[in-house]
């Protein structure tokens, strides 16, 4: 079975402050993909990254990055300088291949609500 | 590029009555799911296609949901007849591989059971 755990249900910052979001996964496959997704008050779910279980690089996007190590099964993401903008609830999901029916199951956590306050 | 459409954005119905909910997935992609929303639960995977066939449908919570897609271009989502339970939002999404790639997502659609 596969499972996704975001412990952190909330965190509040100061803007400009550096936040990192945890996200711990489960799952017996050998090949898996990671993402991370997120949901601004308006409600709409937005795709940031993807990450296969053979790439273990770290990987920069203007103020995002995220940090992926599998002998701790985390893939964890930073918000560098945070913006009120940022605010929004952020999920982190695994999906593995292998099994026909389940193969395509997006198994997401239960979401991290990321408040930046002015 | 033209993302997932759904529609309505928003629907406030009384329960008993059917509700439909509908889709536009992305041009090319061949996979559909639809997910459901809630506080309790959180996003959950209902049903989704492959080439408009039905692959898995084990998350439809009961019989009086269905799902449909009859062509690479449009699915549906069906509540007959609609319980106040099924308040949620409903998200459809598609990918262009079962697994690999990213699934886009809707903008959704919040339906709210009186």
């Amino acid at each position: 079975a596969q499972k996704v755990t975001q412990a952190q249900t909330e965190i509040s910052v100061v803007e400009k402050e550096d936040v990192t979001l945890d996200c711990v996964y489960e799952t017996r496959d050998t090949t898996y993909y990671l993402f991370w997704y997120k949901q601004p008050p308006s409600g709409e779910l937005v795709f940031l990254i993807r990450r296969n279980s053979f790439d273990e690089q770290n990987e920069i996007s203007g103020r995002y990055s995220w940090n992926f190590q599998k002998s701790t099964s985390s893939f964890n993401f930073t918000i560098t300088a945070s913006q009120v903008v940022d605010s929004a609830v952020y999920f982190c999901a695994l999906s593995a291949p292998q099994r026909e029916t389940s193969g395509s199951r997006l198994t997401f956590g239960e979401g991290t609500q990321l408040t930046v306050n002015p | 590029d033209a993302g997932v459409i759904q529609s309505p954005r928003h629907e406030v119905t009384e329960m008993g009555q059917e509700v439909t909910l509908r889709c536009k997935p992305i041009s090319g992609h061949d996979y559909l799911f639809w997910y459901r929303q809630t506080m309790m639960r959180g996003l959950e995977l209902l049903i989704y296609f492959n080439n408009n066939v039905p692959i898995d449908d084990s998350g439809m919570p009961e019989d009086r949901f269905s799902a449909k897609m009859p062509n690479a271009s449009f699915s549906t989502l069906k509540i007959q007849p609609s319980e106040p339970r099924d308040s949620a939002v409903y998200f459809c999404a598609s990918s262009s591989d079962r697994s690999n790639q990213p699934q886009h997502f809707g903008d959704g659609t919040r339906l709210s059971i009186l």
